[in-house]
């Protein structure tokens, strides 16, 4: 069964303390890992997709790295702003039924104090 | 572009009632999903559309159907409302079912008393 698991649930940094988030995944043939950003209230925004081990992302102050078995979401030197909530999701390789949906993970919750 | 527009943002119903959860994209994508969202259980999909008229199940599709007329909206209906239906609805968009990234709604929250 494809499965997404996040780690930790919940991280509280000081700001500009580097930290990374984790994201271990099963799937049968990945086609692609998202990562995504969640504000209170509001829907999840995209952020990156990385498609084969080795493949890395970066936006400001966040880097995204994939190996065969899990993605970092790594975090230098983080602001307030950066709190929010990531979500990482996976789509499978076999498009047959529901395969080739999205199949998220339960998030990280971070929290950066001033 | 107004992306993703969900309406209503906020909703109080009674069990037994049916209501329509709107959804509508202007980015003429051809993907198109509802999630629904719990603590502690992630997003979880209910229906999806690969295109106008064609529609299928997600994970947890019991107590909704949806419908797909036009490329633009995406509605989600409640038949009859159970609390077991509290939770934060989502909808979302991708050009493509293929790698292609997914555009969100700021979501419904709804309350099923």
């Amino acid at each position: 069964e494809d499965q997404v698991t996040q780690s930790p649930e919940a991280l509280r940094l000081q700001e500009g303390e580097s930290s990374s988030l984790n994201c271990s995944y099963t799937v049968s043939g990945l086609r692609g890992l998202f990562w995504y950003r969640q504000d209170p209230g509001k829907g999840p925004e995209f952020l990156f997709t990385l498609y084969s081990a080795g493949e890395e992302k970066e936006k400001e102050r966040l880097k995204a790295t994939l190996t065969k078995k899990e993605s970092f979401l790594h975090i230098t030197a983080p602001k307030p702003e950066d709190s929010a909530t990531y979500l990482c999701a996976v789509q499978a390789g076999n498009y047959g039924g529901s395969q080739g949906n999205l199949i998220f993970g339960k998030g990280t919750k971070l929290s950066v104090k001033p | 572009n107004a992306g993703v527009t969900q309406t209503p943002k906020f909703q109080v119903l009674k069990t037994g009632q049916s209501m329509t959860l709107q959804c509508a994209q202007d980015m003429n994508h051809e993907y198109m999903s509802w999630y629904r969202q719990d603590p502690g259980m992630g997003l979880r999909l209910i229906h999806y559309s690969v295109g106008a008229g064609i529609t299928d199940q997600g994970e947890v599709p019991n107590g909704y159907n949806v419908s797909r007329s036009t490329t633009e909206d995406f509605p989600l209906r409640l038949l009859s409302a159970a609390p077991s239906q509290t939770s934060v609805y989502f909808c979302a968009s991708s050009a493509s079912r293929q790698g292609s990234p997914l555009h969100f709604g700021n979501g419904t929250r709804l309350t099923v008393t």
